[in-house]
């Protein structure tokens, strides 16, 4: 079935270091990829998404890429700041079309 | 403000006390479902619903129940709580029925059963 994979954390960082959080996926067919984010006792949040292959998506100085070839959709950020403390979720609309298929989810730490 | 609402958002109950989670969202959004968030394993589907009075599994459906009389409520039950449904709940909901679209999350329903 679909599945997403993405880096175990916590990922530990200075202020303004640059961030990877790796994010591959099984799918059939062609799924939409999204990064979710939980700020500290919040609910989650679309930070970004991508729906076909080559899409970037955007937001907040995040980027990711929907790398079909090696279906992988990693979450990049050139300068990370103690705001971004929260944990990330890589995720795919699963082919049933009823859900979104989750990641174990990152923390993500920063410190200043 | 569009949001989704859930009550309560903090309960420690016993085991085999019924309870229901409710859970509302003001956008008019068809498509509701309900997760859980356990540590190491991430967030897993519960139950969801594709428009009133439909319902159906997801991936971890025992123990649990859902209706969806209304559009805007899909509360989720749990008829005879256990210490293994002991977690963090969401519920979200969405517009149609494409996955293309965002998913709008409650803020989180942290349950413990004893």
């Amino acid at each position: 079935g679909d599945s997403v994979t993405q880096m175990e954390g916590p990922v530990t960082l200075s202020e303004e270091a640059f961030l990877t959080i790796n994010c591959t996926y099984t799918a059939t067919g062609y799924p939409s990829l999204f990064w979710y984010v939980q700020y500290p006792g919040e609910g989650l949040q679309l930070l970004l998404k991508a729906t076909k292959a080559d899409d970037k998506g955007s937001n907040k100085g995040f980027e990711a890429t929907y790398r079909k070839e090696t279906t992988s959709f990693h979450l990049e950020k050139g300068s990370v700041q103690v705001s971004d403390s929260a944990v990330y979720f890589c995720a795919l609309s699963g082919q049933a079309g009823t859900a979104l298929i989750f990641g174990k989810g990152t923390t993500l730490s920063v410190s200043s | 403000e569009a949001q989704v609402t859930q009550n309560p958002r903090y309960l420690i109950t016993v085991t085999g006390k019924k309870l229901t989670v409710t859970c509302s969202q003001n956008m008019n959004h068809e498509y509701m479902s309900w997760y859980r968030q356990d540590p190491g394993l991430g967030l897993r589907q519960i139950y969801y619903s594709m428009n009133v009075e439909v319902t159906d599994k997801g991936d971890v459906p025992e123990g649990y129940k859902v209706s969806r009389k209304e559009k805007r409520n899909f509360p989720l039950i749990l008829e005879s709580p256990s210490p293994n449904q002991t977690s963090l709940y969401f519920c979200a909901s969405k517009a149609g029925r494409s996955f293309a679209g965002e998913l709008f999350f409650g803020e989180g329903s942290r349950l413990t059963v004893l």
